[in-house]
């Protein structure tokens, strides 16, 4: 799998857009972009994911530039509640039960301030 | 929907013990994923089972084992437990279904090796 490059940390205001950038550079081309989260000592929340169109969901949106070599996540109104670590991972997925599992690297620290 | 649950929440073992770890996977998945995550560090990869045979594993010593039963709930083993071997470990379940295999996380079970 690709691999992925995100800022250790990051700072966002309550109700404001929290943008965070992850670079894949070397992925392919069925290769998805996942985004999960973790907040301390909790198992990791699955945000989104994407190919090549931009996604959005109830929780976030997912842009993918147009030569997927880099992604942007967005929280529309950050809480203080999306203080986590936000993980970008880009994976393939398998039909019959995946030969390798997720490569989680370092992550973004998000903290959102009052 | 039920998602993934895991079971004990906290355990605390000493060196050389033996330590099993449950886990159901989520209504309708039937692939089950193993992580272990280390204070400070991202989940790695154990192994996988699907139909209940191991898919899949990660860099980890065969005294990591694991079983997955008829309903796809999972078992993960751990042999000759080691101080190192403490750790948050985290059950995933997953299915693959519109082209992908989004796997969901449990809460975790933190073993403690005294």
């Amino acid at each position: 799998d690709a691999k992925t490059t995100q800022p250790p940390s990051m700072d966002c205001a309550e109700g404001r857009a929290a943008n965070l950038p992850c670079n894949h550079s070397t992925i392919s081309g069925n290769e998805y972009v996942y985004w999960y989260r973790q907040i301390h000592s909790q198992g990791p929340q699955y945000i989104i994911h994407g190919l090549k169109n931009n996604e959005t969901n109830e929780m976030a949106s997912l842009i993918i530039t147009e030569d997927r070599k880099s992604s942007t996540l967005i929280l529309p109104h950050a809480t203080l509640r999306d203080t986590a670590v936000y993980y970008c991972i880009v994976r393939v997925p398998y039909s019959g039960g995946g030969a390798d599992g997720l490569t989680f690297g370092k992550g973004t620290h998000l903290i959102i301030q009052p | 929907e039920t998602g993934v649950t895991q079971s004990p929440t906290h355990l605390i073992k000493t060196r050389g013990q033996q330590v099993t770890l449950r886990c159901s996977s989520q209504s309708g998945h039937n692939t089950v994923s193993w992580y272990q995550q280390a204070l400070g560090q991202g989940p790695q990869f154990i192994f996988q089972y699907y139909r209940e045979e191991e898919n899949g594993r990660g860099n980890f010593p065969p005294r990591f084992s694991g079983l997955q039963f008829p309903n796809y709930s999972s078992e993960l083993n751990v042999n000759a437990l080691e101080l190192d071997d403490s750790a948050l470990y985290l059950c995933a379940s997953s299915l693959f279904r519109d082209g992908t295999d989004t796997q969901y996380f449990g809460p975790g079970t933190r073993l403690t090796v005294l």
